[in-house]
């Protein structure tokens, strides 16, 4: 069983290209998020997907899209990269997003954007 | 908003105690959530507190006072392997995780 795995583990982007984070878990968990993780700033909710087909905004969603075709994926797109967006990023999951829900959280993704 | 206060760092010696303490201010509360992070390394989770009380799980105990906007995480005796990370995050009234910033333990032989 895997459970959640992120592509690509890393990356350096140049400033201004588009790249997609890939998230997928295997659990068939309903809920699923995205983070980023700034030293000194702890995680910070990006956007997250209560189910699929549906997706809200979290704290820091400027610059940032995602899509939740299925239950499975949840990919995270960053449009124009800047470099302030240089982070690592969680992908995580939960069977739903009410009581007694512990979140999982993948392998992470180190991007740095030059 | 959301403000979660925790200890930057703290040091101690395998086999003792170490209380790492977690104080927060939230709209809404549904619960507060321990986790562990190695350096390099997804969190995973270690405790979760609803009620006030302290829950034991092996070496590791977690207490919550709602009334107080407080919480710790006892780690007693200390091993090597336990030099991480330790995320507090309070689940607010919508549902969602906000985390404080972490406190890095690290044990000493």
């Amino acid at each position: 069983i895997a459970g959640i795995t992120q592509a690509p583990t890393s990356q350096i982007l140049a400033a201004g290209r588009r790249m997609t984070l890939r998230c997928t878990q295997d659990m068939r968990h309903n809920a699923m998020y995205w983070y980023r993780q700034d030293l000194g700033l702890g995680l910070r909710l990006i956007h997250y997907s209560n189910t699929a087909g549906t997706t809200g905004k979290g704290e820091v969603p400027d610059g940032y899209s995602v899509s939740r075709a299925n239950t499975d994926d949840f990919p995270l797109t960053l449009a124009s990269a800047v470099p302030s967006q240089t982070s690592v990023y969680f992908c995580a999951s939960s069977e739903t997003s009410g009581d007694l829900e512990t979140q999982y959280f993948g392998p992470g993704t180190r991007l740095l954007v030059l | 908003g959301q403000n979660i206060d925790q200890p930057t760092e703290m040091t101690a010696t395998e086999g003792a105690i170490v209380q790492i303490n977690c104080t927060y201010q939230t709209s809404g509360f549904n619960g507060l959530f321990w986790y562990q992070q190695h350096a390099g390394e997804a969190p995973t989770f270690l405790s979760y507190n609803v009620l006030d009380g302290l829950e034991e799980k092996g070496r590791f105990s977690s207490f919550l006072s709602r009334s107080k906007g407080y919480s710790y995480l006892l780690l007693k005796e200390l091993q090597m392997k336990d030099s991480a990370s330790y995320l507090c995050a309070v689940r607010d009234g919508d549902y969602k995780l906000s985390f404080g910033a972490g406190t890095t333990v690290t044990v000493r032989a």
